[in-house]
């Protein structure tokens, strides 16, 4: 079973407008870690906003938020007010504790990507 | 502060050549990660240190790949002898801890793009 799945392979939004990018996550462990990070076509990768599994609100970093629920095991990232050099792909990822099993813990588990276009 | 600086940013070989890339992770940072990033297989983690001690290498592909810490501020990740397959971008990065927390935020260096002809 995949650990991060990103289902959504390209979304677009309108410039100024806010924009959802979905993640949801699959782990045994009551400890882990949620990152959202963003590689423009220059191919860098940028973090953007982590949420640890005991936080009780839902992280805010500037223009990003994410919307954590953790029974439902989602981790969607919220862009507001987008501009144009927000088009990027965007990259879920997790990090699991020992409970998950010795192989997970310490590496990021990332998904596929979605593809944000940001049109003006 | 300076952030993850790895060298080279391209590197172009051939078949059968030894490939040797560097990273220098950020100052303070007791682990350091090295991904490789691939469009069939995306972001995968090939080896992790802590405190330069090699902690789980379980991702490197094959005895082809060998990684180093020597020092806390400089490790190396070397392909030997490099295939086409090996062809992908290569990334170092760093955290500050393994803490659920901020702290364990995992930063990138730019990347090494390899092509092996």
């Amino acid at each position: 079973a995949q650990k991060i799945t990103q289902t959504q392979p390209g979304m677009f939004v309108q410039e100024k407008e806010a924009v959802t990018l979905d993640c949801t996550y699959d782990t045994s462990d009551q400890s882990y870690g949620l990152f959202w990070y963003k590689q423009p076509s220059s191919g860098e990768m940028i973090f953007l906003i982590y949420q640890g599994s005991y936080d009780e609100q839902n992280a805010t970093e500037g223009r990003y938020s994410l919307n954590f629920q953790k029974a439902r095991k989602s981790a969607n990232l919220v862009i507001s007010a987008s501009q144009l050099g927000d088009s990027a792909m965007y990259f879920c990822a997790m990090r699991e504790g020992l409970g998950a099993g010795g192989t997970s813990y310490g590496k990021l588990t990332f998904g596929q990507g979605t593809i944000l276009t940001v049109h003006p | 502060d300076a952030g993850v600086i790895q060298s080279p940013r391209h590197e172009v070989t051939e078949m059968g050549q030894e490939v040797t890339l560097r990273c220098k992770p950020i100052s303070g940072h007791d682990y350091l990660f090295w991904y490789r990033q691939t469009m069939m297989r995306g972001l995968e983690l090939l080896i992790y240190f802590n405190n330069n001690v090699p902690i789980d290498d379980s991702g490197m592909p094959e005895d082809r790949f060998s990684a180093k810490m020597p020092n806390a501020s400089f490790s190396t990740l070397k392909i030997q002898p490099s295939e086409p397959r090996d062809s992908a971008v290569y990334f170092c990065a760093s955290s500050l801890a393994f803490s659920f927390s901020r702290q364990e935020t995992q930063y990138f260096g730019p990347g090494t793009r390899l092509l092996v002809l």
